[in-house]
């Protein structure tokens, strides 16, 4: 079946660490994306994608960064810049539509926690 | 920057009730406009989408969501809920820029939906 694998599923950081979140699809979408959900927030874009070796800042990129060295594949990594990095992450892929009008397809997230 | 503005942060109905739940958006050009749901445990899911043609807009289990331009909404509505319905709704928007391409949706904040039995 296709669609996006994220994982681990739980993640655990200590201070001062990087961690690096996995996305892998197969749906042969050119576009990727990674959101961060809070509680009452709704989900906000940090990065995102449209094709390999290119990617944009969302609304949210500090103390995040991303690759995008394979069509397949949009790792995000939590750096230690990022105060507050405790939230689900949820990353996503589409078509590249002109206009922007192609559906979205998520991942079932990964669940970063401070210790 | 578009925005997305959904009115009901919680919302609790029974069996049967008939559902709709709000959602504005600002932006002064053309959008594409989207409900996601998320049930307990799994991934958020596609419910329905307005490009372009019949603001009325069929999605999946019943729902449906009517695109008014005049007052910038795209509200989605159910005739008999059920308990399965229960979930978090998310209302999504992004801008048809010119050049196209694939951005980032701008989502509401969710509105949690309770159906007890």
């Amino acid at each position: 079946d296709g669609g996006i694998t994220q994982s681990p599923k739980y993640l655990f950081r200590k201070e001062g660490q990087n961690v690096t979140l996995s996305c892998e699809q197969n749906l042969n979408h050119d576009a990727m994306y990674w959101y961060r959900q809070d509680p009452g927030q709704g989900l906000r874009l940090i990065y995102y994608s449209q094709i390999v070796n290119d990617f944009q800042k969302g609304d949210i990129a500090e103390g995040y960064s991303v690759s995008r060295e394979k069509k397949e594949s949009f790792p995000l990594t939590v750096t230690s810049a990022q105060k507050n990095p405790t939230a689900f992450y949820l990353c996503a892929s589409s078509i590249w539509g002109i206009g922007s009008n192609q559906p979205q397809h998520f991942g079932d997230g990964t669940r970063l926690s401070i210790l | 920057a578009q925005s997305v503005s959904q009115h009901n942060h919680h919302v609790i109905l029974s069996e049967a009730a008939s559902l709709e739940l709000g959602c504005n958006y600002s932006y002064g050009g053309t959008v594409n406009l989207f409900w996601y749901v998320q049930y307990p445990g799994q991934h958020l899911q596609l419910l329905l989408k307005y490009f372009s043609g019949d603001p009325l807009v069929k999605g999946i289990k019943g729902f449906e969501a009517e695109f008014i331009k005049s007052k910038f909404s795209f509200n989605l509505r159910k005739p008999s809920v059920q308990w399965s319905d229960t979930a978090e709704y998310f209302c999504a928007v992004n801008a048809r820029g010119s050049g196209g391409g694939a951005d980032g949706l701008t989502f509401g904040k969710g509105t949690h939906l309770i159906i007890q039995p």
